[in-house]
This record gives structure tokens, C-alpha cells and sequence, in this order.
């Protein structure tokens, strides 16, 4: 089975701290998405990849930055955290090709203070 | 207007009865569709696939309605395991997916 890993469960960061928020796969795929997921919101894309050093916004993109160096990693990065940000981040990969749906990690909820 | 809608609920079910969700999209460029189920506290799980040709895994069935731009989950003979919030999710290209905000199901004993 196809693994994703987020580096933290549970995450509690002070007001214009910068974040880094880690994703690991280990089967290889191409495409690579950072989510959040808010009460009544839904989950909303932030950033994606579909290949190493290449970045797309998503839909709320404002606040944040990614970084793909190796392909089976994507961070996440809060740039200077605000409490706005308290949140559920759910990074997913996905083979691409034509693949079907996405694989999350857990995810980690931060909490910014 | 949200690109995937659905009802929130809750929806409270008796145990053993059969129970459907249904889900509309407003873009009518969508190419596949998704129902993912999360358990609370958890991330979503892929749950089936949706095919306009219907899609039955065990005691669900998924449909894709092109024409009306809704999908469906159909829960036969519901568990108490089935108790979860379910996401109605559209990929309208590019394999980015675009999530309802879910419909929590809870089963009663």
C-alpha cells in the first residue's frame, strides 16, 4: 500500500513563527497536494506538483509556500503563521496518468497561538 | 455556488436500512468522480469510484447522473461501522480534486 507521511500529528506554533509542515511518499508518485481541511469549509487545495521543483497555487494559496526537491517530498511552508491558519493540513499523492483518486496522510493539526 | 454541493446532514439511520446521499456538481467539464469516506478525527479513504454505467462494491452503489450533474451513494443493510462523514469529490482535470464538504452519517444501534 501506498504510505504518506506527515512529519507531526499535532503541531501548536506562536503568532509569525515560520512553519514547515513535512510529506513523505514511498511508492513513487508523480503528483503531490497540500490541503486544508476547516469546520463547514471543507477540505481546500493550497499548493500542488506534479514533478520535482515544479509548484502550482491552488485555491487558497495566500499565506503559504511549498518546496519539492526530491519527489517524494512536498513541505508545506507557513511563511509567518497567523491564527487564521489554525488548521487540519492534509498532504495526498496520487500516481497521476490517468490514476484514480488521491492517498492522505493523516494529517497535522496546527494550532497557531 | 460551491463546484460540489452536498447535504451536510447529520443523517441518523436505524441499523439494517438503507440509506442515500446525493451530490451535485456544477461544472459540467468534470471528468471523474469520487466518494471518499473520513472517520472522525482521520484523513479520507477512497471509497469507490464513480462510473455513469454505475459502480457496486458490496453494499454500495455510486452513480453518475452526466445529464443532471449529480452523483449518488446508495448504503444497503447499513452497519454501525458505516457511521463516518462521506465526501462527494469531482477531479476536473489535471488530477486535482475539488471536495464536497461532506455528509455525516451516524447509524443507531
Amino acid at each position: 500500500d501506498v504510505k504518506v507521511t506527515q512529519s507531526s500529528r499535532y503541531l501548536v506554533k506562536r503568532t509569525g513563527e515560520k512553519v514547515f509542515l513535512e510529506c513523505v511518499q514511498d511508492m513513487d508518485h508523480e503528483n503531490m497536494f497540500w490541503y486544508r481541511q476547516d469546520p463547514g469549509l471543507g477540505l481546500r487545495l493550497i499548493y500542488f506538483s506534479y514533478d520535482v521543483k515544479m509548484k502550482e497555487k491552488g485555491d487558497i494559496p495566500e499565506g503559504y509556500s511549498v518546496s519539492r526537491e526530491k519527489k517524494e517530498r512536498f513541505s508545506l511552508i507557513l511563511e509567518s503563521a497567523s491564527t487564521n491558519q489554525t488548521s487540519m493540513y492534509l498532504c495526498a499523492s496520487s500516481l497521476g496518468q490517468g490514476a484514480r483518486g488521491y492517498t492522505f496522510g493523516s494529517g497535522t493539526r496546527l494550532t497557531v497561538v | 455556488r460551491k463546484e460540489v454541493e452536498q447535504d451536510p446532514g447529520p443523517f441518523n439511520v436505524p441499523e439494517g436500512a438503507t440509506v442515500a446521499f446525493n451530490c451535485t456538481y456544477s461544472n459540467s467539464a468534470s471528468q471523474s468522480f469520487f466518494w471518499y469516506r473520513q472517520d472522525c478525527r482521520k484523513e479520507p479513504k477512497l471509497l469507490m469510484s464513480v462510473y455513469s454505467s454505475g459502480n457496486e462494491d458490496g453494499r454500495f452503489t455510486a452513480q453518475l447522473n452526466r445529464a443532471s450533474q449529480y452523483i449518488s451513494l446508495l448504503i444497503r443493510d447499513s452497519k454501525l461501522s458505516d457511521s463516518a462523514t462521506y465526501l462527494c469529490v469531482a477531479d476536473f482535470g489535471n488530477e486535482k480534486l475539488t471536495f464536497g464538504t461532506g455528509t455525516r452519517l451516524t447509524i443507531i444501534p
